[in-house]
């Protein structure tokens, strides 16, 4: 099983900083991952998919890279509607994994 | 536009049973694989099960083998997910996800999810 690690696991931000969240697999899934944003009592929500290709609809502000075994979730300006919790996901090897989520708070 | 409504959940005994629908619209059900992944409150994200867009081919996660049985109808456009021999480990919220790429099931995103259902063990 391919595992996941994200780091931070937590982070508090003002809003219009930047945020950097990584993703870590335990081997190589070339860009097979992807990264979903929940908000409470929410559903995930595609963000970002096949390592860096973006998702129609989703604000610009968002933005991914890697390849292999690391990757990195950006978000450009922070916004107050940004509070959520974020999670990778890999789909190279059954069983698909997540990580354990990055909660990110707004000061 | 897309739409996966689940249902089916509860309460349920130890060792019971439940059967999870997920139906779908919005695009050709047929030629998508979906999956099931779980959240046991306040905790991450956990893939339970897949199944192909023919139903011909069906995944689990070692915690459910055996136990749990991903099926769907295509002339209904619904998923299923039975449940058997529960435990409280398996209480969390249910969501189907549909796979973003028509006729795969590996090395692509889920691009849709549904609202989940509840699912709670205990006596």
């Amino acid at each position: 099983e391919i595992v996941l690690t994200q780091s931070p696991d937590f982070q508090s931000v003002t809003p219009k900083e930047k945020v950097t969240i990584t993703c870590r697999a335990s081997q190589s899934i070339g860009s097979s991952l992807h990264w979903y944003q929940q908000k409470p009592d929410q559903s995930p929500k595609l963000l970002i998919k096949s390592a860096s290709q973006s998702i129609s609809g989703v604000p610009s502000r968002f933005s991914g890279s890697g390849s292999g075994t690391d990757f990195t979730l950006t978000i450009n300006s922070l916004e107050a509607e940004d509070a959520a919790t974020y999670y990778c996901h890999q789909s190279s090897n059954l069983p698909f994994t997540f990580g354990p989520g990055t909660k990110v708070d707004i000061k | 536009e897309v739409q996966l409504l689940e249902s089916g959940g509860g309460l349920v005994q130890p060792g019971g049973s439940l059967r999870l629908s997920c139906a779908a619209s919005g695009f050709t059900f047929s030629s998508y694989a979906i999956n099931w992944v779980r959240q046991a409150p306040g905790k991450g994200l956990e893939w339970v099960s897949g199944i192909t867009g023919s139903g011909g081919s069906t995944y689990y996660a070692d915690s459910v083998k055996g136990r749990f049985t991903v099926s769907r109808d295509n002339s209904k456009n619904t998923l299923y997910l039975q449940m058997n021999s529960l435990r409280a480990e398996d209480t969390a919220v249910y969501y189907c996800a549909k796979v973003g790429s028509n006729n795969q099931l590996v090395k692509y995103e889920f691009d849709y999810w549904g609202q989940g259902t509840l699912v709670t063990v205990s006596s």
